[in-house]
């Protein structure tokens, strides 16, 4: 079964520093999002893409994340300079919309630490 | 008020046991809902849609109620591999845009 891949899993980072996660998403699925889920909470939609474009960001911190797509495929989700409070774990997720509707699915996640 | 709302949980059941949870929704304009199912350190995995005739698949049966805006997730005869954190999804549709809302999750443990 195909899977959406994200890299790193797992990011440690002082405050400060430049950090960014790739993310590949399933073949043939225009749509990509990324999130970003604090422990104990549900996701929080960070951008959304339609192809190469973006179609919502209207909750990326924009002072210092920033994210991009270029090809419509992979994107590139990057944080600088990287806060405490940044860290959880980034999710990446592709979906097709279909007759029945829309269907997401998920990678693994990065887990970011800022110390 | 949060967009999406959900039971706080943690629900802590026996084996067998019957479970259901909540989620409450206050945009009237939400189009789909989904309820996700994500292991501890783990990514959320769909768990099924939720139409408004209301749908099963196998032990769990989701419901949507519209003009109460909520939905639940009822689970029968609960195994132990149902322990998990369950999230509901809420999604506004504009154009090519849809928002996503996602609760902050209701935790189960099935106890032996």
């Amino acid at each position: 079964e195909a899977e959406v891949a994200q890299s790193p899993r797992y990011k440690i980072t002082e405050k400060s520093q430049a950090v960014a996660f790739w993310c590949d998403p399933i073949s043939g699925h225009a749509t990509l999002y990324w999130y970003r889920q604090i422990l104990g909470q549900g996701p929080e939609l960070l951008v959304q893409f339609q192809d190469e474009s973006v179609v919502d960001d209207s909750q990326l911190p924009k002072d210092r994340f920033s994210a991009e797509r270029l090809k419509g495929v992979d994107s590139t989700l990057k944080i600088q300079p990287a806060e405490l409070g940044d860290s959880a774990m980034y999710l990446c997720a592709s979906s097709l919309v279909g007759v029945l509707g829309e269907t997401q699915y998920f990678g693994p996640g990065t887990r970011l630490l800022v110390l | 008020r949060k967009e999406v709302e959900q039971d706080p949980g943690p629900f802590n059941v026996p084996e067998g046991a019957t479970v259901a949870f909540n989620c409450t929704y206050s945009n009237s304009a939400s189009q789909s809902f989904f309820w996700y199912r994500q292991d501890c350190r783990k990514e959320p995995k769909l768990l099924m849609s939720v139409y408004s005739s209301g749908n099963e698949d196998g032990r769990f049966t989701a419901q949507l109620n519209r003009a109460s805006q909520y939905i639940s997730l009822l689970i029968r005869d609960s195994k132990l591999s149902d322990s998990a954190t369950y999230l509901c999804v809420v999604i506004v549709s504009s154009g090519s845009a849809r928002q996503l809302t996602f609760g902050s999750g209701t935790q189960l443990t099935v106890l032996p």
